[in-house]
């Protein structure tokens, strides 16, 4: 199975911070990885795809970059309504697999 | 607006067999999503991909799960359903259900999701 450590586990930021978060593949997958936003008690919600294109509807300050092991996620004018666990995973090989997630919250 | 719905029994008994049934509205599921999969949040932790059907043929599963578990599908009722063998308490879960989109790189991501519902596997 591919392996995805997301790193940090967790985060506190400021309203209008830029926040970034990273993904680390244990081998390499292209660019076949996702974000996904999940915000409590909800189902995750796709943002990115293609390691940094944007799906439909997502505000632009989400973006994403990286190719083969190593990836970003970035929330440019970090807003309240982005409090949320953020998973990163890849399909690149089956098993499809997830990151462990990251928990924002605002300071 | 597609919608997915899940539906399953809430509590489970201990070495029982869990089936649950993703219900696609809005449109033909196999106008929707060619691969329909489920996917398990225990509380607190992350996600596990369980296993999925394609409508066009063919399923894959998670080899830590592989021998207990059967994705299936029923197009003319627009269900595609989860059967787990064997539970135990540590099949306790949020479980989902989620349809592919198919992006235009070619590229299949995890594009529409059910609302999840909680399964506990106790006695």
């Amino acid at each position: 199975d591919i392996q995805m450590t997301q790193s940090p586990s967790s985060l506190s930021a400021s309203v209008g911070d830029r926040v970034t978060i990273t993904c680390q593949a244990s081998q390499d997958i292209s660019n076949y990885l996702s974000w996904y936003q999940q915000k409590p008690g909800k189902a995750p919600k796709l943002l990115i795809y293609d390691a940094s294109d944007l799906e439909i509807g997502v505000p632009s300050r989400f973006s994403g970059s990286g190719s083969g092991t190593d990836f970003a996620f970035t929330i440019n004018s970090l807003q309240p309504e982005d409090i949320a666990t953020y998973y990163c995973q890849q399909y690149d090989n089956l098993p499809l697999t997830f990151g462990q997630g990251t928990r924002l919250e605002i300071k | 607006q597609v919608q997915l719905q899940e539906s399953g029994p809430g509590l489970v008994t201990p070495s029982q067999t869990l089936t649950l049934t993703c219900t696609v509205s809005g449109d033909s599921i196999s106008r929707v999503s060619d691969r329909w999969s489920w996917i398990r949040q225990p509380a607190g932790k992350g996600l596990e991909w369980i296993g999925r059907i394609s409508i066009s043929g063919g399923t894959n599963y998670n080899p830590s799960l592989k021998s207990r578990v059967t994705v299936f599908a029923d197009t003319s009722k627009n269900q595609f359903s989860l059967k787990l063998t064997a539970v135990t308490a540590a099949d306790t879960a949020v479980y989902y259900c989620a349809g592919d989109i198919r992006q235009a790189s070619g590229n299949y991501v995890f594009g529409y999701w059910g609302q999840g519902t909680l399964i506990t596997v106790s006695s």
